[in-house]
């Protein structure tokens, strides 16, 4: 299958920073991609959905300002925490599908930590 | 919007039996069905699909069924291993656009 990567795997950061999640599509061209949240025991979360070059649509109630997400190429999405705070706390997740073909494929996480 | 229900919570199974785990949809445009397996700490992870136009699907000892007069769809696991032990999700999914998961089932093999 298709390949996403997401970096970092996890991150502990001060309260009040930001801090940048990348997810990138190694071997194909993804036009579309989603980031999703999930707290433990639970499912998944859609934040946004992002393609290629235009604005990202976000879910109901996610906080545009405060999570920006880029997705500036068609291998590349970026979600940014600004001003980071311990209810930020949790495991953030990419996903990507490629034009024409429905399969969603994932990032292996990032598990992000405000103190 | 689309509304996907997965039962059951958890499923605690004998290793070699099997394992069923269902999910009902609303929306009757959804037209493409995966499913994930998500081990802790990890992303998760494509392991069947099924669309629409099609009842069955099996890949050695992962099977999905659909019916779509009654909305449901589920995964049959067969001859289970320690390693099938992670937690289950189920997605609808309609042309290509947003992908709604179900609850999650965390699967336990039991040696």
């Amino acid at each position: 299958g298709a390949v996403v990567s997401q970096h970092p795997s996890w991150v502990i950061c001060k309260s009040g920073t930001s801090v940048k999640i990348e997810c990138r599509s190694l071997d194909f061209q993804a036009t579309t991609m989603f980031w999703y949240r999930q707290f433990p025991k639970q499912s998944l979360m859609l934040m946004a959905t992002s393609n290629e070059g235009s604005k990202a649509t976000y879910e109901q109630g996610v906080e545009k300002d405060k999570f920006l997400i880029n997705h500036a190429s068609l291998t590349l999405s970026t979600l940014t925490v600004t001003s980071a705070h311990p209810e930020d706390s949790s495991f953030y997740i990419c996903s990507a599908t490629m034009g024409g073909n429905e399969k969603l494929f994932f990032g292996s996480g990032t598990q992000l930590s405000v103190l | 919007g689309e509304n996907v229900e997965q039962h059951p919570s958890t499923l605690s199974v004998q290793e070699g039996d099997s394992a069923v785990i269902k999910c009902t949809y609303s929306d009757s445009a959804s037209n493409y069905f995966p499913w994930y397996k998500q081990e802790l700490g990890k992303g998760p992870q494509l392991i069947i699909d099924i669309r629409s136009n099609v009842g069955e699907k099996k890949d050695q000892r992962i099977a999905v069924t659909l019916n779509k007069t009654a909305k449901h769809f589920s995964l049959h696991i067969t001859e289970t291993q320690p390693e099938d032990s992670a937690v289950y999700f189920c997605a609808a999914s309609s042309n290509f656009n947003k992908f709604y998961f179900g609850s999650g089932t965390k699967l336990n093999v039991k040696p």
